[in-house]
């Protein structure tokens, strides 16, 4: 099972918009609505920002949202601030034999 | 609080074992799948497996299968992950991470997510 692809990097300026690309196959993201999304900063462990392709954990700001379009799910961040300055993971569940798959990651930088 | 607490760093020579251990605090320990994850120097994310510690009953991707052994004691709310012939490329920190159960009004249900994550475990595979 191959990882999901994701963009290297991303990068946007202080209060844009930024969406952040995870293309699989339709035996994962295309085939389920079970897409998650983690940001992780530098040494830390990652922190569940999107599950079930577009809902959020309490806590977590709604300037996040995700969506999913065929074989390919987004993550948004809106309103872009310094602290989103991190490597974001999307991972699907990619059935009863693989079961979770994430994707290549992506650096997101504020400019 | 919840939260799971791993082991400390390990260093190993190739061709040994490392056992890495997960405490969980803060909430019921059998009712929820535990997950590995690892990440090595520079690099993604790669889930592992997951135990269910209420049946011991286990997933390991296909990668890792003869080489992963997971485990728990249900007594000390612990998971543990073996992995054996150990690799220079098996050199990564390793997380536990809890499977997320979303509840609303009475009831909860998985959600293929993985909300609580341990700070995690760096094991160097050197000789």
């Amino acid at each position: 099972q191959s990882a999901l692809t994701q963009p290297a990097s991303v990068s946007g300026s202080p209060g844009q918009s930024i969406t952040i690309s995870c293309t699989g196959t339709s035996s994962d993201v295309g085939s389920y609505n079970l897409v998650s999304w983690y940001q992780q900063h530098p040494g830390k462990a990652p922190k569940l920002m999107i599950y079930e392709g577009s809902k959020r954990p309490s806590g977590v700001s709604n300037r996040f949202s995700g969506s999913k379009s065929g074989n390919t799910a987004s993550l948004t961040i809106s309103g872009l601030q310094a602290e989103d300055e991190a490597d974001y993971y999307c991972c699907s569940y990619a059935g009863s034999s693989t079961l979770y798959v994430f994707g290549t990651g992506t650096k997101v930088t504020v400019l | 609080q919840v939260q799971l607490v791993q082991s400390g760093a390990e260093v190993k020579k190739p061709g040994a074992s490392v056992k890495v251990s997960c405490k969980a605090s803060g909430y019921t320990f059998t009712g929820y799948y535990m997950h590995w994850v690892r990440q090595a120097p520079g690099q993604g994310l790669e889930w592992m497996g997951r135990i269910n510690p209420n049946s011991g009953g286990t997933n390991y991707a296909q990668k890792f299968q003869g080489r992963v052994t997971m485990t728990r004691d249900t007594s000390i709310s612990t998971a543990y992950m073996e992995l054996s012939r150990l690799r220079s490329d098996d050199t990564a920190v390793y997380y536990c991470a809890r499977d997320f159960l979303h509840c609303s009004g009475g009831s909860c249900y998985p959600t293929d997510a993985f909300d609580i994550w341990g700070q995690g475990t760096m094991v160097t595979v050197s000789s």
